[in-house]
């Protein structure tokens, strides 16, 4: 079945700087790629997804980035703000099914 | 106001017993799934239903039974709870079919201790 894995488990910057989340994974006919945010002692909520028929996709400060060679997407969090400041998941939807695997999370903390 | 209904908000169990989670979603959606996030094994898919019917089976444990009474209800059975079954348990839910598919929304989640 799919994996995801996701890089950095914690990532601290400065406010206004930017913030990147690297995820890959494993199986070849995953299309769709989506990312949640976690805040603090609350459920997960959708930010951004990108589907494999294109390879960059942004949404005001949010950039994702597809590498389908290389099996890896990424998120880029431009001009942080401290309400950014979250548990960051990727995941996949693999080919065969409806249910989304997810990667272990990135805390990022966005310092003043 | 929430459009997916998770209860307990909190739950506490003894080794052994049986606890029922319960999962209502008012967002008009025909898929609903069961989630885990635990220290161990942060956010392990558990199951998917599409129409009431299972879809999904992630989970090895035959412990672990979903029940789906209404087609916006999926309640998780969970029996001879044991220590590892610690978890925050979270339900989703989305629509089947289309590119909206996808999109999952979470409910609150029910932080069960054994």
């Amino acid at each position: 079945g799919e994996k995801v894995e996701q890089h950095e488990s914690t990532l601290s910057v400065r406010e206004g700087d930017s913030a990147v989340i690297n995820c890959t994974y494993t199986d070849t006919a995953s299309s769709y790629f989506p990312w949640y945010k976690q805040e603090a002692g609350k459920s997960l909520h959708f930010v951004i997804d990108i589907r494999s028929n294109v390879d960059r996709k942004q949404s005001q400060r949010l950039i994702v980035l597809l590498d389908k060679k290389a099996k890896r997407f990424s998120l880029h969090i431009t001009a942080t703000q401290p309400e950014d400041s979250a548990i960051y998941f990727c995941a996949a939807r693999y080919q065969g099914g409806r249910a989304l695997i997810f990667g272990t999370g990135t805390t990022v903390s966005v310092s003043p | 106001d929430p459009k997916i209904i998770q209860k307990p908000k909190y739950l506490v169990a003894v080794t052994g017993s049986e606890k029922i989670l319960i999962c209502e979603q008012y967002l008009g959606h025909n898929a609903m799934y069961w989630y885990r996030q635990s220290a161990k094994k942060p956010l392990e898919f558990m199951f998917s239903y599409s129409y009431q019917k299972l879809m999904d089976n992630q989970t090895a444990s035959s412990r672990f039974q979903p029940q789906s009474s209404k087609k916006n209800h999926l309640d998780l059975q969970i029996t001879a709870l044991k220590p590892d079954d610690s978890a925050t348990y979270f339900c989703a839910s989305s629509h089947w079919g289309g590119r909206d598919a996808e999109t999952l929304y979470f409910g609150s989640g029910t932080r069960l201790t054994v």
